[in-house]
């Protein structure tokens, strides 16, 4: 069964510092990735996603990944961080066969940003 | 309006009482996506429909819950009987034609809290 682990369930970063919050994902089939963001109060929002065109992704507000099969990784960073980052980010994960389309997600990173 | 919504927004009952939860998706998604937030577990799939039928029900958690959804647009969750374990946030997603790939958007959820 396919998974993905976040590691830190917080994270606190200066604002302009780097973001990086890390996901791993466990999976015997070439998994599809995604990264969401929730706001206090509102459901989630899609910051990027991996279906496998290109390793390097980019997404909203100036957030990137890039998948690592040899690491099993799909790390979220952004250069310089900004106040309106502060959320909580969640990894999740589809498996690329069959025919179940739910994300399983991971347990997600709480960003702080501190002025 | 362009968004998924869900009503209603907050629903405090007691605990044996049945509740029904709703969910309007995007005008001309097709498929429709139950997921459960609680501090416990994080977030869990609950029930996927690709039009009106559901082709995974893997993560009702009891047969206490049921899903339908009527037309290929409105959804109800339904949870009868309710336990105290069943407070949670209840997100509901839709996305455009039910693809491993295509992002899932979320409406704002409904906070269930069972007395």
């Amino acid at each position: 069964a396919q998974s993905v682990t976040q590691l830190g369930s917080h994270v606190s970063v200066s604002e302009g510092a780097l973001v990086l919050l890390r996901c791993n994902y466990s999976s015997s089939v070439p998994p599809y990735l995604f990264w969401y963001v929730q706001y206090p109060n509102q459901g989630l929002q899609l910051l990027l996603k991996y279906t496998s065109a290109a390793t390097l992704v980019k997404g909203i507000n100036g957030f990137e990944a890039e998948f690592k099969k040899s690491e099993t990784s799909f790390h979220l960073t952004k250069p310089s961080a900004h106040m309106s980052d502060a959320a909580e980010y969640f990894c999740a994960v589809v498996i690329s066969s069959g025919s179940a389309r739910q994300l399983t997600f991971g347990s997600g990173t709480q960003l702080t940003v501190l002025p | 309006g362009a968004g998924v919504s869900q009503s209603p927004s907050n629903k405090v009952t007691e605990k044996g009482k049945d509740v029904e939860l709703r969910c309007d998706p995007i005008s001309g998604h097709t498929a429709l996506y139950w997921y459960r937030q609680s501090l416990g577990q994080g977030l869990e799939f609950l029930i996927y429909f690709q039009g009106n039928s559901a082709p995974d029900k893997s993560g009702l958690p009891s047969d206490r819950f049921s899903a339908e959804r009527t037309g290929g647009s409105v959804s109800t969750l339904t949870i009868q009987r309710t336990q105290q374990e069943d407070s949670a946030v209840y997100l509901c997603a839709s996305s455009l034609l039910g693809g491993i790939t295509d992002t899932q958007y979320f409406g704002p959820g409904t906070r269930l809290t069972v007395l």
